[in-house]
């Protein structure tokens, strides 16, 4: 099983400011990578796939990078919508599907 | 609007079964794949299993091997998980999410969930 580890585990950011967030993988995943945000009492949602492709609606100031095992999420400039959890998900290997984590982003 | 609408939340004793359904409205429901993902309260997310409404082909996770089975109603467009020997680990939200299929470079991928439903409390408790 491919472990997904994110880092920080919470971050603490003013909003306005750039957030960004980690995820490695523990053997690589190519660009088989997305990432989800998810607010209290709420369903995931899908904000980036193909490791930096943004989803249907996404706001440009979310960006994602990175393959292989290291993996970027940038939000250029917070909004008090974005204050959430996100996860990576890496989806390289055929059902065999893992999350990360999750990383906190919290008001400073 | 494309959604999916899942049945109410559950409570049930160790060693029962919950059998939770997830209804598709808005798009072809044969043309997707469904996936079940939970999450235990205050923790992270968990994939379970997939499988394809057209031809009914499943694949789980070896963790619910054996536990968990996934069908479906084409005719009402309605997906079903069952989980079976419940215990208090048990205890979550399960979701249902329709697989992002995206095609790049002539290679189309799929593992990504771009629609979730609302999720369904499921309360494993003697």
């Amino acid at each position: 099983e491919i472990v997904m580890t994110q880092s920080p585990a919470t971050l603490s950011v003013s909003p306005g400011e750039r957030a960004t967030l980690s995820c490695r993988a523990s053997q690589s995943v190519s660009s088989n990578l997305a990432w989800y945000q998810q607010k209290p009492g709420q369903a995931p949602r899908l904000l980036i796939y193909g490791a930096s492709t943004r989803a249907t609606g996404i706001p440009a100031r979310f960006s994602g990078s990175g393959s292989g095992t290291e993996f970027t999420l940038t939000i250029s400039s917070l909004q008090s919508e974005d204050f959430a959890v996100y996860y990576c998900q890496q989806y390289n290997n055929w059902l065999t599907w893992t999350f990360g984590q999750g990383t906190k982003v919290e008001i400073k | 609007q494309v959604q999916l609408v899942q049945s109410g939340a559950e409570v049930k004793k160790p060693g029962a079964s919950v059998k939770v359904s997830c209804k598709a409205s808005g798009y072809t429901f044969t043309s997707y794949d469904i996936n079940w993902v939970r999450q235990a309260t205050g923790q992270g997310l968990e994939w379970m299993g997939w499988m394809n409404p057209n031809s009914g082909n499943t694949g789980y996770a070896q963790k619910f091997q054996g536990r968990v089975t996934m069908t479906r109603n084409t005719s009402i467009s309605t997906a079903y998980m069952e989980l079976s020997s419940l215990r208090s680990e048990d205890t979550a939200v399960y979701y249902c999410a329709r697989g992002h299929v995206y095609c790049t470079g002539g290679v189309c991928y799929e593992g990504a969930f771009d629609i979730w439903g609302q999720g369904t409390m499921v309360t494993v408790s003697s």
